[in-house]
C-alpha cells in the first residue's frame, strides 16, 4: 500500500521556473492538502481539497496553482518560482475533516 | 486567522528527564491531533483527542485535552533519544482546513 507518494523529492529551479510537484494518493481520500514547512516552522496550508474538482485556498495560496480532476491526484503548480518559494512541501491526504492526515515524504525545494 | 501556538519552540534535555510541551489556540475546537515528525519525513499521526478534558496514554506520552477545549498538552516520561523530533498539533476549526501549530522542536541528549 503506497500511501501517499510525491514526485520528486527533490528540485532546483531558477527565478521565474514553472514546475508542478505531483502527488497521489491510493486511499480514496476525499481530502487532500499541500502544506509547506520552512525552517524552525510548522507547516502552513497553501490550497486544499474536499473531493475532485473542488479546490480552496488556504493561508499561503499567492504564486501556486492546484486542480483536482481525480481523486486520486493533487498537483501543485508553481507559476513563476521565487526564492521566497524555496522550501519542503508536503502532500496529505485525509478521509474527513477530523480523521488521520497521511502525509507524504516531502519534496525540497530550492529557487536560486 | 485562527492560530495555534506551541511552546516551548525548543526543548533539549537529557534522557530519562520529564518534560511537557504545549498547545494553545484562543478559539474553540472539537478535536485535536498530536503528529511527530522526524528529519526527512512527514508528520505521523500520535493520538486524536476529542472531549474536553480527555487524557489519553500512549507507553511514555500521555495527553490531555483541555476543558475548555482551546488547549491541550503532551507530557512525555522518561524521555528517551528515539523521542527525538518536531512534535505538531493540528486542529480543525470547523472550515474543511487543518491546521498546525508552531511546533516544539524535541532534542533528548543521551
Amino acid at each position: 500500500n503506497a500511501g501517499v507518494t510525491q514526485t520528486p523529492k527533490f528540485q532546483v529551479l531558477k527565478t521565474g521556473q514553472s514546475m508542478t510537484l505531483q502527488c497521489a494518493q491510493d486511499m480514496n481520500h476525499e481530502y487532500m492538502s499541500w502544506y509547506r514547512q520552512d525552517p524552525g516552522m510548522g507547516l502552513r496550508l497553501i490550497h486544499y481539497s474536499v473531493g475532485a474538482g473542488i479546490t480552496d485556498q488556504g493561508e499561503v495560496p499567492n504564486g501556486y496553482n492546484v486542480s483536482r480532476s481525480t481523486t486520486e491526484d493533487f498537483p501543485l503548480r508553481l507559476l513563476s518560482a521565487a526564492p521566497s518559494q524555496t522550501s519542503v512541501y508536503f502532500c496529505a491526504s485525509r478521509q474527513t475533516e477530523n480523521t488521520e492526515a497521511f502525509f507524504g515524504q516531502g519534496t525540497r525545494l530550492t529557487v536560486v | 486567522t485562527q492560530l495555534l501556538e506551541q511552546s516551548p519552540q525548543f526543548l533539549s534535555i537529557q534522557e530519562g528527564e520529564n518534560l511537557t510541551v504545549y498547545c494553545n489556540s484562543s478559539s474553540v475546537f472539537s478535536s485535536l491531533q498530536w503528529y511527530r515528525q522526524e528529519p526527512g519525513e512527514g508528520p505521523v499521526l500520535l493520538v486524536t483527542v476529542v472531549t474536553g478534558g480527555e487524557v489519553k496514554k500512549l507507553k511514555r506520552l500521555t495527553f490531555q485535552f483541555g476543558d475548555a477545549r482551546k488547549d491541550s498538552s503532551l507530557h512525555i516520561t522518561a524521555a528517551q533519544p528515539g523521542d527525538t523530533g518536531l512534535y505538531l498539533c493540528a486542529v480543525n476549526f470547523g472550515n474543511e482546513k487543518l491546521t498546525f501549530g508552531t511546533g516544539t522542536r524535541l532534542t533528548i541528549i543521551p
